[in-house]
């Protein structure tokens, strides 16, 4: 079984310009998460989507984040403008999750992120 | 601010002496999952305890959950150099009718030949 593939690995930018990070969950598996983890840091939980729609985003810095999951598989996030602060790993996460379950989740490598 | 804590921020051994490690947490939990990262890459899932258990094995890992305490401990005994990584402790609680985790900012754990 494949795992959670992320791309690209890693990405400078300069502040204020725009970028964009790719997930393909595990097949089948219906929930995706996106963390934003800064060194040193555990993995902070920007938004979460059950197929195509939005479960969680309160912690998604809504004027500058943005992310979607059109079909229900793939996932796409975004960062327009982006700020120095934004220097991170993004990790994406899927699970085979239903209500009342656990909730093992499978990570992918991440992309690490560098704003200078 | 995150919900789970860990203790200590770095821990150094050497090969074959056991290593612990601690979480706590605030709030009333559903599970609590460890998770493993080495340098670079994503994490992986290492062991999950529910809210009613107390105790759980798998190979070289113990984990125990104290819910009165709210805190958990993670043991590797017998460590090698590949368990080099950061530990992170991931307090899974419902919300909005998801299981939602909440990781805490690890231990990193340094195993010297």
């Amino acid at each position: 079984e494949a795992g959670v593939a992320q791309s690209p690995r890693y990405k400078i930018i300069e502040k204020r310009q725009s970028v964009a990070f790719w997930c393909n969950p595990i097949s089948g598996h219906a929930t995706l998460y996106w963390y934003q983890q800064i060194l040193g840091q555990g993995p902070k939980l920007l938004i979460q989507f059950q197929n195509n729609g939005v479960v969680d985003d309160s912690q998604l810095p809504k004027d500058r984040f943005s992310a979607e999951r059109l079909k229900g598989v793939d996932s796409t996030l975004k960062i327009q403008p982006a700020k120095l602060e934004d220097s991170a790993v993004y990790l994406c996460a899927s699970t085979n999750y239903l209500k009342g379950g656990t909730d093992t989740q499978y990570f992918g490598p991440g992309t690490r992120l560098t704003v200078l | 601010s995150q919900q789970g804590e860990e203790d200590p921020q770095a821990l150094s051994i050497q090969e074959g002496e056991n290593a612990t490690m601690n979480c706590s947490y605030k709030t009333s939990i559903n599970n609590l999952q460890w998770y493993r990262q080495n340098s670079g890459r994503g994490l992986v899932h290492l062991i999950l305890i529910r809210s009613n258990e107390r105790e759980k094995h798998s190979g070289r890992l113990r984990v125990t959950l104290d819910t009165s305490k709210k805190s958990s401990s993670l043991l590797i005994t017998a460590s090698r150099a590949a368990d080099t990584a950061s530990y992170f402790c991931a307090t899974v609680f419902i919300s909005g009718g998801y299981n939602k985790l909440i990781f805490g900012a690890g231990t990193r754990l340094a195993v010297h030949p």
